[in-house]
């Protein structure tokens, strides 16, 4: 399988301050996600980014999947965006993920 | 559109009782994977069905286990003889139809297993 790490594994920041979580793997990939599990479990979805760069408000992620890395940026970060970040990559089309171990970051007021 | 539901969400049992959950996957989507989640970890991967075809079983799924999808749109996750290694979340998650070119997976909210 692929080995995926994160970094860092925890994280906590001021309410308003801005951070960014690594992603690296091992071998080539097809397709990557990063998502948030609030504490209830619930993994959200919130970037599928194979490649690239996108934006959606105060988050955005940029993969460069020729040096096998991704980072997610949070900005002017709130109490509501704690919980566990998780980096999620697939080697071939449609099939498992292998998931990191996740960063777990704290925001406090 | 309401996601994907599985059930029950949290389920206590004795070690040695078989269990059985459910998932429905977002409708339209025909692929269905099952994770597990132990605390601390990210999930991982048990198994994965294309429609009804159960294409691809993780070394994690011993024996035990056993996953059905009869008509390529409900699944069921059983595990017999429960230990108490098995506690944990266990995560379904679907994505859409192959050949859209679309391959997001999006997950349901799980099902916390306990075992005493």
């Amino acid at each position: 399988g692929i080995q995926v790490e994160q970094s860092p594994p925890d994280l906590i920041l001021q309410e308003g301050a801005n951070s960014t979580l690594r992603c690296n793997f091992s071998d080539s990939v097809n397709n990557l996600q990063w998502f948030h599990q609030n504490p209830w479990g619930q993994l959200i979805n919130l970037f599928y980014i194979p490649s690239g760069t996108k934006q959606n408000g105060r988050l955005s992620a940029t993969t460069v999947a020729t040096e096998r890395y991704s980072l997610l940026y949070i900005s002017s970060s709130q109490t509501t965006d704690s919980g566990v970040y998780f980096c999620a990559v697939e080697r071939y089309t449609g099939n498992q993920f292998y998931f990191g171990t996740g960063t777990s970051l704290t925001v406090i007021p | 559109d309401t996601g994907v539901s599985q059930d029950p969400r949290h389920k206590i049992t004795k070690r040695g009782q078989n269990v059985t959950f459910r998932c429905d996957p977002i409708s339209e989507h025909n692929r269905l994977y099952w994770y597990r989640q132990t605390l601390g970890q990210g999930p991982e991967f048990l198994t994965y069905f294309q429609n009804e075809a159960q294409l691809e079983k993780s070394r994690l799924l011993s024996d035990r286990f056993s996953a059905e999808r009869p008509k390529g749109s409900f699944s069921t996750l059983e595990i017999q003889r429960t230990e108490q290694g098995d506690s944990a979340m266990y995560l379904c998650a679907s994505s859409p139809l192959a050949g859209t070119g679309l391959y997001e997976q999006y997950f349901g909210p799980g099902t916390r297993l306990t075992v005493t």
